[in-house]
């Protein structure tokens, strides 16, 4: 079973560029994460997608950060204009179905997006 | 909210010999813990967890974690180690139910080198 694909593996822009990420989950999983992961930090949620409506985006600066799932498969996150400390890597995640009561699906993470804004 | 500390951020230990990476979890309802392990230049793959049942729970590679309610922690141990083990080992926390029962909240992190 392939893995939770993302591509770039790694990015370096100037501060006010725009970038985006790409992430493609497993098949068949329908709830999709994004997180940032800021070196010395573990990683914190920023937008969560079930199918291609959003469920919690409350953690997302939304003046700049954007991210969608149109077909509720492939996702992208976009940083427009990019600051100084949006350096870090930005993993996706996937899960089969998320169910917000008393179930579990374990998340599966991608290899990251390693962001160095200059 | 749930909030996790991992007391210590970088733990050496040479190979063969037994390891504990501490974590501890603050909530006021019950929780699911999670030991994460992340390779350099790699996403977090998941170790271990604690949903409900026996405190004692065991995961891969040879790892182990105990839950204590009366603690509230969630130490992560493994009684001999691996150069192949050298990674940063991450604590996350997930409310057993109710609103915002989805989200992972993590620990900063602990960096475990193994010397040979």
């Amino acid at each position: 079973e392939a893995g939770v694909a993302q591509s770039p593996r790694y990015k370096i822009i100037e501060k006010r560029q725009s970038v985006a990420f790409w992430c493609n989950p497993i098949s068949g999983h329908a709830t999709l994460y994004w997180y940032q992961q800021i070196l010395g930090q573990g990683p914190k949620l920023l937008i969560q997608f079930q199918n291609n409506g959003v469920v919690d985006d409350s953690q997302l600066p939304k003046d700049r950060f954007s991210a969608e799932r149109l077909k509720g498969v492939d996702s992208t996150l976009k940083i427009q204009p990019a600051k100084l400390e949006d350096s870090a890597v930005y993993l996706c995640a996937s899960s089969f179905l998320f169910r917000s009561e008393s179930s579990y699906n374990e998340q599966f993470f991608g290899p990251g997006t390693r962001l160095t804004v200059l | 909210a749930q909030s996790v500390t991992q007391l210590d951020s970088q733990v050496p230990v040479f190979e063969e010999a037994p390891v504990e990476l501490r974590c501890n979890y603050s909530s006021s309802v019950s929780v699911y813990l999670f030991w994460y392990v992340q390779y350099p230049n790699q996403g977090l793959q998941l170790l271990l967890k604690y949903l409900s049942g026996s405190t004692l729970v065991k995961g891969i590679n040879g790892f182990e974690a105990e839950f204590n309610k009366s603690q509230t922690s969630f130490h992560l141990r493994k009684p001999s180690v691996h150069i192949s083990d050298t990674a940063e080992y991450f604590c996350a926390v997930r409310r057993g139910s109710g609103a915002g029962s989805y989200q992972l909240t993590f620990g900063k992190g602990t960096k475990l080198s193994v010397i040979p």
